[in-house]
């Protein structure tokens, strides 16, 4: 298995650009979330899905969009990039098991996005 | 309000002390799971260890172990003899159901950036 994989690592947008970053999973797990770290803040959660066809909003959800069309696939959209958007964007995925709660995340490996 | 504070920002250690990596938490749930995770150089992040609120027995791996304690709302990981390649930054995470129990999210605390010299 593959585990997560995002795509692409790195990134350079101007200011107003739009892009949408990669997320796959080939573990067929329920749950998926974009995170996005910023230097000494820790994760914070944009946006998350329990399913194909199911998102929902997490902490930080402005100026990004998503869709889950399947269960493999989550990507994340910025419609008009902004420079407070500069960070680096994790992916993850978990089980659902009977009790989701103890679902460890697996995480990919991360895109590097810059907005000048 | 529920979250995770990690009070240590950096620590920095000589090769072959040990280290505890604070870990305190704030939640009205009864039910909940505490996480580590580490973020090596590389940037990853990895998994290390999950333990629920209802079992507050340590846990030992290695040289690494864990200390919770739910009369202080702490999760401590403690890393035996450290070494060059502990560097990295260390989360402490808390899971929560949200929207009536249906789901969950992990929220993380900042991170405590560990550095080992040789």
């Amino acid at each position: 298995n593959a585990g997560v994989t995002q795509t692409p690592k790195f990134r350079i947008l101007k200011i107003g650009q739009s892009m949408t970053l990669q997320c796959a999973q080939d573990m067929n797990h329920n749950y998926m979330y974009w995170y996005r770290q910023d230097p000494g803040m820790g994760l914070k959660l944009i946006y998350y899905s329990v399913g194909a066809g199911i998102t929902d909003k997490g902490e930080v959800p402005n100026g990004y969009n998503v869709s889950r069309s399947t269960t493999e696939d989550f990507p994340l959209r910025l419609e008009l990039a902004a420079p407070s958007q500069t960070s680096v964007y994790f992916c993850a995925s978990s089980y659902r098991a009977n009790f989701p709660l103890n679902s460890p995340l697996h995480f990919g490996n991360g895109t590097r996005l810059t907005v000048t | 309000a529920q979250k995770v504070t990690q009070a240590q920002t950096e620590i920095s250690v000589v090769e072959k002390e040990d280290v505890t990596l604070d870990c305190v938490y704030e939640t009205r749930d009864t039910t909940y799971y505490l996480f580590w995770y580490k973020q090596p150089p590389s940037g990853e992040l990895v998994f290390l260890i999950r333990r629920n609120s209802f079992d507050e027995q340590n846990e030992i791996s290695g040289r690494y172990s864990w200390n919770f304690q739910k009369s202080t709302s702490s999760f401590n990981f403690t890393i035996t003899a450290s070494q060059v390649v502990d560097s990295a930054v260390y989360f402490c995470a808390l899971s929560l159901t949200i929207r009536g129990g249906s789901n969950y999210k992990l929220t993380f605390g900042k991170g405590t950036l560990l550095t080992v010299n040789p």
